[in-house]
């Protein structure tokens, strides 16, 4: 059973599309995370939900919004796609909101090019 | 604000030698230290972390860490890594207070050569 899920895997799109990325966690946790990894392989967070409310949001361009329908999802929608977008993004789940202490569960990642 | 940075990109090491990679980080706050693994092709994995108590933590898997809080470290260190050990591996802190935002160091690649 998979517990953090993403789709799609794999995305390659035009630059100036919008596109959407899902996440599903079957953890039964409170807390999810968008994560961006460059070429680099540097990872940062992006946004933050705890019960389908957003509690971090990073310096991110507004073309970039997060939903949370319920607190097991939390998708990511590009507007104006750029090139600078590429990258891989992964999606987390934590049980608790406020706990520094909780260990992340990570999805397996979707990697976007921007052609 | 908290950063974190690992001295080593690469590490290369043979099969069953030991390893030690290095993260240092700055804070102005407390923080709790993690390292979190990338096997390829998939997401991260938690290894271990320092939450509070005895500074020296240890994984499942032979993995342990360090917090040496005058030396902002928390190094990982292994006697006698493996090949399955090949991985990408990611030092994070998190601020003590507030809402968990873990801030990642650059990723330290280490190879295992048979």
């Amino acid at each position: 059973d998979t517990a953090v899920s993403q789709t799609p895997k794999y995305l390659v799109t035009q630059m100036g599309n919008d596109k959407s990325i899902k996440c599903e966690q079957n953890l039964g946790h409170d807390t999810m995370y968008w994560y961006k990894q460059d070429s680099k392989k540097f990872l940062k967070i992006m946004f933050s939900y705890n019960n389908k409310e957003l509690i971090i949001n990073e310096t991110v361009p507004n073309r970039f919004s997060p939903k949370s329908p319920d607190k097991a999802h939390l998708n990511l929608h590009i507007n104006s796609l750029e090139l600078g977008d590429s990258a891989v993004y992964f999606c987390a789940s934590s049980q608790g909101g406020y706990a520094s202490t909780d260990t992340q569960y990570f999805g397996p990642g979707t990697r976007l090019t921007v052609l | 604000a908290q950063s974190v940075t690992q001295l080593d990109s690469q590490v290369p090491v043979f099969e069953e030698a030991p390893v030690e990679l290095r993260c240092n980080y700055s804070s102005s706050v407390s923080v709790y230290l993690f390292w979190y693994v990338q096997y390829p092709n998939q997401g991260l994995q938690l290894l271990l972390k320092y939450l509070s108590g005895s500074t020296l933590v240890e994984s499942i898997n032979g993995f342990e860490a360090e917090f040496n809080k005058s030396q902002t470290s928390f190094h990982l260190r292994k006697p006698s890594v493996h090949i399955s050990d090949t991985a990408e591996y990611f030092c994070a802190v998190s601020a003590v207070q507030g809402a968990q935002k873990l801030v990642f160091g650059q990723g330290t690649r280490l190879t295992i050569n048979p």
